[in-house]
């Protein structure tokens, strides 16, 4: 079954260390994105990746890294200097706009991070 | 002014009723349109996709792009309880980057 799988999908964090949030997928698209969601807030772009070694800074990066090696996977680590981590985590993928394909993304079920 | 714009609601709706979901947006280079559903503490689900203007129907929904006024519906007819969800927009431009809307949550009255 080709999808997207995030883990762990509960988290808890003791305030002042530094997470990873797990984020592979099988669909072989080169476009990966991390999303946090509060209530009311909607989906924020946090980092989006299109190709393996290069990734870009989304709106609401600070506090937040990644690292693309390979294809498949697109880790988020969210660390100390992130303000306020609690928060509802999303990963996607898609194919990139221009190869004659549907560009839209699917998303994996997400992790819950609560930080006690 | 947000790049993205979407009533977050809630809006009521009896059973079997149309429902009308829209957003409006700034970017003119947006090409690419997405309409997602997301129950709670789930992953948002694709429900539409389109390219640039025009309408696209799959079974009970329809999706419209009017880009000369840069906005966007999505259509349920015959709304049904299970419908009860949060509907988020979505929309992406060639560098592929993708912006959402703050999502509209829907409640359908049985």
């Amino acid at each position: 079954d080709g999808g997207i799988t995030q883990s762990p999908k509960y988290l808890f964090r003791k305030e002042g260390q530094n997470v990873t949030l797990s984020c592979e997928q099988n669909l072989n698209h080169d476009a990966m994105y991390w999303y946090r969601q509060d209530p009311g807030q909607g989906l924020r772009l946090i980092y989006y990746s299109q190709i393996v070694n290069d990734f870009q800074k989304g709106d609401i990066a600070e506090g937040y890294s990644v690292s693309r090696e390979k294809k498949e996977s697109f880790p988020l680590t969210v660390t100390s200097a992130q303000k306020n981590p609690t928060a509802f985590y999303l990963c996607a993928s898609s194919i990139p706009p221009g190869r004659g394909m549907n560009t839209e993304a699917f998303f994996g079920q997400g992790t819950r991070l609560t930080v006690v | 002014q947000k790049e993205v714009e979407q009533d977050p609601g809630p809006l009521s709706v009896p059973e079997g009723a149309i429902v009308s979901l829209n957003c409006t947006y700034s970017n003119s280079a947006f090409q690419y349109f997405m309409w997602y559903r997301q129950y709670s503490r789930k992953g948002p689900e694709l429900l539409m996709y389109t390219y640039s203007s025009g309408n696209k129907e799959d079974g009970r929904f329809t999706a419209q792009v009017d880009k000369s006024s840069k906005y966007i519906s999505l259509f349920i007819r015959d709304s049904q309880p299970s419908d009860s969800a949060t509907y988020l927009c979505a929309m992406k431009n060639r560098d592929d980057k993708i912006i959402f809307g703050k999502g509209t949550r829907l409640h359908i009255l049985p």
